[in-house]
């Protein structure tokens, strides 16, 4: 099955930093790439994703890059701010199926 | 419009109960997930229903898990004669059709003592 490796497990930023966190994954089969957010006492919540016909995309302050060749892909937050702080999961999918979801980044940002 | 949502959110069990977790799709949805998140953990799939029909249920650890959902709505996710290893978050997922983006219930965090 799939397995995806997601680092780093913690990041801590200044606000107004950048905070990018990597992702990669093993089935080449894999072609949707969704990145959630999980805030404390909360289910995931889908803040962007990718299909593998795309190499990049970008929603207001938040970008997700894709590389087939290399299987990984990567989630960037600009002018991160206090709200950004949570837990992040990346996640892949083959097909219709089950995502497969890393381990999570926790990203605090500090004020 | 609703979310995903399940009941109960929190449920506390002595060990060898039988529990029963609810989750109620967004209106429409086709799809639904269950996953079990583990403390500190990503979501782990357990299995997936379209309409009424189980297709996969290669993720449910034991024969002590049973999931369903006989109108195509509403699902429950049944463990049988809990062990403390069933302590978890149970996250539900809805999508509108196979292939769509999933949405997230608020998850049920079962505790067995």
């Amino acid at each position: 099955g799939e397995n995806v490796e997601q680092h780093p497990s913690t990041l801590s930023v200044q606000e107004g930093d950048s905070a990018v966190i990597k992702c990669t994954y093993s089935d080449s089969a894999s072609n949707y790439f969704p990145w959630y957010k999980q805030e404390l006492g909360k289910g995931p919540q889908l803040i962007i994703d990718i299909r593998s016909n795309v190499g990049e995309k970008k929603d207001q302050r938040i970008a997700v890059t894709l590389n087939k060749t290399a299987k990984h892909f990567s989630l960037h937050i600009t002018e991160t701010q206090p709200e950004d702080s949570a837990v992040y999961f990346c996640a892949a999918r083959a097909g219709a199926n089950n995502l497969f979801f890393g381990t999570g980044t926790r990203l605090t940002v500090i004020p | 419009g609703a979310g995903v949502s399940q009941s109960p959110r929190y449920k506390v069990a002595k060990r060898g109960q039988d529990v029963a977790l609810r989750c109620d799709p967004i209106s429409g949805h086709v799809s639904l997930f269950w996953y079990q998140q583990a403390l500190g953990q990503g979501p782990e799939f357990l299995t997936y229903f379209q309409n009424e029909a189980q297709l996969d249920k290669s993720g449910l650890p034991s024969d002590r898990f049973f999931a369903e959902r006989p109108e195509g709505s509403v699902s429950t996710l049944k463990i049988q004669r809990t062990q403390q290893e069933d302590s978890a978050v149970y996250l539900c997922a809805s999508s509108l059709a196979p292939g769509e983006t999933q949405y997230f219930g608020p998850g049920t965090r079962l505790l067995v003592l």
